[in-house]
């Protein structure tokens, strides 16, 4: 168990719907990244967070957005769905906030679009 | 092409063998290098964290990074069934803010 949770562990919608992912990072860890993982893609980043600020950004689509709140846990919400969204979508988090250090993951979410 | 290449395998092993994992890079900025296990389904556990050139170990793994020639490797010594796994190779460099490659991932079967 790595310490990060992830919220809820499978997704099911249809397209057009919209979908928030939850994070909570492991305790004492500032930084919070999202993945995305696809058979065709891969392990891709999207978004980092540290300490309620975005930091770095990789191949999020416009219809994604994410954010950091005061307690660190983060959101990852997902609009106008697509059935080439269905992926497991990951968190990570680590201690620093120039991402210099171990990266944790989550139990992951799988998103299945209808 | 892509920044960090790795054979997607499959990668059949008796028990007991050597498991030689690797992966290549193209951009010369990447400083950390990591090796994580996904199960099937599961998150990726980190396995080994390394900077810049050399060898490191932990237990059974074996990590080793070659930044000459853009290369890494992993091994798994005295390889168990409960290896089976996906290996997935992540780099990342100074500037990129954690910003993580990853390759594409090696399935590993280790056979009893």
């Amino acid at each position: 168990d790595s310490g990060v949770t992830q919220t809820p562990k499978h997704l099911i919608t249809a397209t057009g719907q919209r979908v928030t992912l939850r994070c909570s990072p492991r305790s004492g860890d500032l930084s919070v990244y999202w993945y995305q993982q696809s058979l065709d893609q891969g392990l891709q980043f999207l978004i980092q967070y540290y300490n309620g600020e975005e930091r770095a950004k990789g191949n999020i689509l416009e219809r994604f957005s994410a954010q950091q709140f005061p307690d660190l846990h983060s959101e990852l919400n997902l609009s106008s769905l697509e059935l080439g969204d269905s992926a497991l979508y990951f968190c990570a988090s680590s201690a620093g906030g120039q991402g210099i250090g171990e990266q944790f993951f989550g139990p992951g979410t799988r998103l299945t679009v209808l | 092409q892509k920044e960090v290449e790795q054979d997607p395998g499959p990668l059949s092993v008796p028990e007991g063998a050597i498991v030689s994992l690797n992966c290549t890079y193209s951009n010369s900025a990447f400083q950390y290098f990591m090796w994580y296990r996904q199960y099937s389904r599961k998150g990726p556990e980190l396995l080994m964290y390394t900077y810049s050139s050399g060898n490191k170990e932990d237990g059974r793994f074996t990590a080793q990074v070659d930044k000459s020639s853009k290369y890494i490797s992993l091994f798994i010594r005295d390889s168990q069934p409960s290896d089976s796994a996906t290996y997935l190779c992540a780099m990342s460099g100074i500037d990129s803010w954690g910003k993580l490659q990853f390759g594409a991932g090696t399935q590993v079967v280790v056979t009893p």
